[in-house]
């Protein structure tokens, strides 16, 4: 099984540009979740989907949008890129229920310039 | 919204010696969780906590359930290199559903190990 797999690993984008990440996960799970990791900040919660068709809102939602319409996979997009969304992403799935713990790709590391 | 604080935020240590870290909260959290992100990888999880009071092994780590429900702390015993990288703490409260969407991370503590 490849888990969680995350594309692409590495982007450049101007300011301005759209892009999207995509995840997919072959764990069967209901659960998928996109993070982004800043230095000194941790983890913090973007979208998140708890069924296929169905996405939410996470803690730093502005400048994102998601879609979920498969099961298997979770797209982030990037409409109109921003210097501040320069972060490196992160997926993640899991199946419903408080002891399902969160299995995260590898990540995607964005720069815009 | 709720916050995690993790420390140290960094650790120098020698090959050999144990490690302590913990997590602090002014809120209740239902489970505490341990993850640790090599480089260029997605964190990978470590130990999980549900039950205040809870003490649980995983081979040279161990880690506690405070029990007021707001703390957390990992320890690593004999390091070794590869255990360099980055830790994190996270906190999961129950929705009233029962899903697990919100966890709160601690922002890291980088642990550097020397041979």
């Amino acid at each position: 099984n490849a888990g969680v797999t995350q594309t692409p690993k590495f982007r450049v984008l101007k300011t301005g540009q759209s892009m999207t990440l995509l995840c997919a996960q072959d764990m069967n799970h209901e659960y998928m979740y996109w993070y982004r990791q800043d230095p000194g900040m941790g983890l913090r919660l973007i979208h998140y989907s708890v069924g296929e068709g169905t996405t939410a809102k996470g803690e730093v939602p502005d400048g994102y949008n998601v879609s979920r319409l498969k099961k298997q996979n979770f797209l982030l997009g990037l409409e109109s890129a921003a210097p501040s969304q320069t972060s490196v992403y992160f997926c993640a799935s899991s199946y419903a229920g408080r002891r399902s713990p969160l299995h995260f790709g590898n990540g995607t590391r964005l720069t815009v310039t | 919204g709720q916050q995690l604080n993790q420390s140290p935020q960094s650790m120098f240590i020698q090959e050999g010696e144990d490690v302590s870290m913990n997590c602090t909260s002014s809120s209740i959290f239902n489970t505490w969780l341990w993850y640790k992100q090599d480089p260029g990888e997605g964190p990978v999880l470590l130990i999980a906590l549900y039950k205040a009071g809870e003490l649980t092994s995983n081979g040279r780590l161990t880690a506690q359930f405070g029990i007021t429900r707001k703390d957390s702390f990992l320890n690593i015993s004999a390091s070794i290199p590869s255990d360099v990288g980055i830790y994190f703490c996270a906190g999961q409260t129950e929705s009233s559903g029962g899903s697990n969407y919100k966890l709160t991370f601690g922002k890291g503590t980088l642990l550097t190990v020397n041979p």
